[in-house]
Formats: C-alpha cells, sequence, structure tokens
C-alpha cells in the first residue's frame, strides 16, 4: 500500500548545527516529494520540494536529496536557528491514487 | 497565489450535533481537494479526496455517512462531521493541489474541533 516512513521522531541539535531528516517511500511511481513544516496549531507550509527527475535541490539553508532506487529522500538544514524549531513532514505524491501520503512527522528542537 | 482558505477555525459543539467546515481556494481552481485529520503531536491522516462534481473517496477506515463531503464549485468544498462525538474531537485540515505544475499542496488554516 502506500506508505512513508519518517525518521526521526524527535530531534535535538545545538543552533548553528546541521539538521538531517529522512524519508522512504513506498511506490516507485511517486514522483514528487514536498516537505512541509509545521509550527503549533497553524497549517503545514510548504518549505522545499523536489521532483522524481532531480537528484538535488537547495534552497538557502535548506536542501532536499532523492535517491529513486531507494525510495529515500532527505531534508537538510544548515546554520539551524531556533526559529527552525517545529514539526516537519515529507510527503509523497501516489501517481496511481493522486493521493499525497505524509510521513509520521520530525520534531526538530533547535537549542540556542 | 494558490490561497486555500477554511473556516471555522475552532467550533465547540455538544454530542450528537452535526459541524460543517468548508475550504475554499480563494485564486486558484480546485478539482480535488484532500481532507487531512490531525490528532496532538501526530501526522496528517488522509480522510478523503474530494472531487469537484463526483463523489467522494474515502480512506480505508473513515466512515462515509458520518464525514459528509460535498464539492459543488471548483473552488469549495465541505466536511460535514454528522452525529458528532467525543472521539471525533481533532484538528481537521483541507488542502488543495495547484501552482504552476499544480503539484503543490496548498492547506487551509484548519479547524479545531471539541466535541462535548
Amino acid at each position: 500500500g502506500e506508505n512513508v516512513e519518517q525518521h526521526p521522531s524527535t530531534l535535538s541539535v545545538q543552533e548553528g548545527d546541521s539538521a538531517v531528516i529522512k524519508c522512504t517511500y513506498s511506490d516507485s511511481a511517486s514522483n514528487y516529494f514536498p516537505w512541509y513544516k509545521q509550527e503549533l496549531g497553524k497549517r503545514p507550509q510548504l518549505i522545499i520540494d523536489i521532483r522524481s527527475n532531480v537528484g538535488e535541490k537547495k534552497d538557502q539553508r535548506i536542501a532536499v536529496t532523492l535517491n529513486k532506487t531507494a525510495k529515500h529522500f532527505s531534508l537538510h538544514i544548515t546554520e539551524t536557528q531556533p526559529e527552525d524549531s517545529a514539526v516537519y513532514f515529507c510527503a509523497a505524491h501516489f501517481t496511481g491514487t493522486y493521493k499525497y501520503i505524509f510521513g509520521t512527522g520530525t520534531r526538530l528542537k533547535v537549542l540556542a | 497565489g494558490a490561497v486555500v482558505s477554511q473556516h471555522p477555525s475552532r467550533v465547540i459543539c455538544k454530542s450528537g450535533t452535526s459541524v460543517k467546515i468548508e475550504c475554499r481556494s480563494l485564486d486558484f481552481q480546485a478539482t480535488t481537494m484532500f481532507w487531512y485529520r490531525q490528532f496532538p503531536k501526530q501526522s496528517l491522516m488522509l480522510m478523503a479526496t474530494s472531487n469537484e462534481g463526483s463523489k467522494a473517496t474515502y480512506e480505508q477506515g473513515v466512515e462515509k455517512d458520518k464525514f459528509l463531503i460535498n464539492h459543488a464549485s471548483l473552488t469549495l468544498s465541505t466536511l460535514t462531521v454528522t452525529s458528532a462525538h467525543p472521539e471525533d474531537s481533532s484538528f481537521y485540515i483541507c488542502s488543495a493541489p495547484g501552482g504552476e505544475t499544480n503539484e503543490k499542496l496548498f492547506f487551509g488554516s484548519g479547524t479545531q474541533l471539541s466535541v462535548l
């Protein structure tokens, strides 16, 4: 079935360090992989996304990598700041059913 | 662009009553909208896919008679929680694909439902 696994569930880093969150997906036909940041009680905000025809994408301190063969994709945040503290969700777009399935989330805490 | 509006943001109701949640795409047309449910500190669980002009597609385990979805226009989808029970208390959030390639998923602001 359609499934997205995400690790770790919680992550604490010192300010200025890097954070990496990893996801795997079940359907090799998936073609679009967004990452969302959600603050408490708020809507998820798209922070970066990647399509299956690209291996890596970067936007300032945020980057996403995709390994289609292994069905893995990862979020990399460099030079973390306290305002990066939030819950991060990966997602995969399953082309057959058109659904967007989300990972279980990672609670990132950046310690000042 | 690609703004999704959701109302109400918070609702408190008594057991047995019905609650309607509206989701509107303000500056784009959405033939498809997705309804998610989120419990505290948990992920977004897909409940159903709302399709304009046709029946919604429900995920396994979601009661279609309890969670009524209507997608009557290209900019409006509604979710009605019928005969609400305390266990229906949750954060309900809608989303719609938009953007240049119609892939980016844009979310409404969510509705916190509390059933007493």
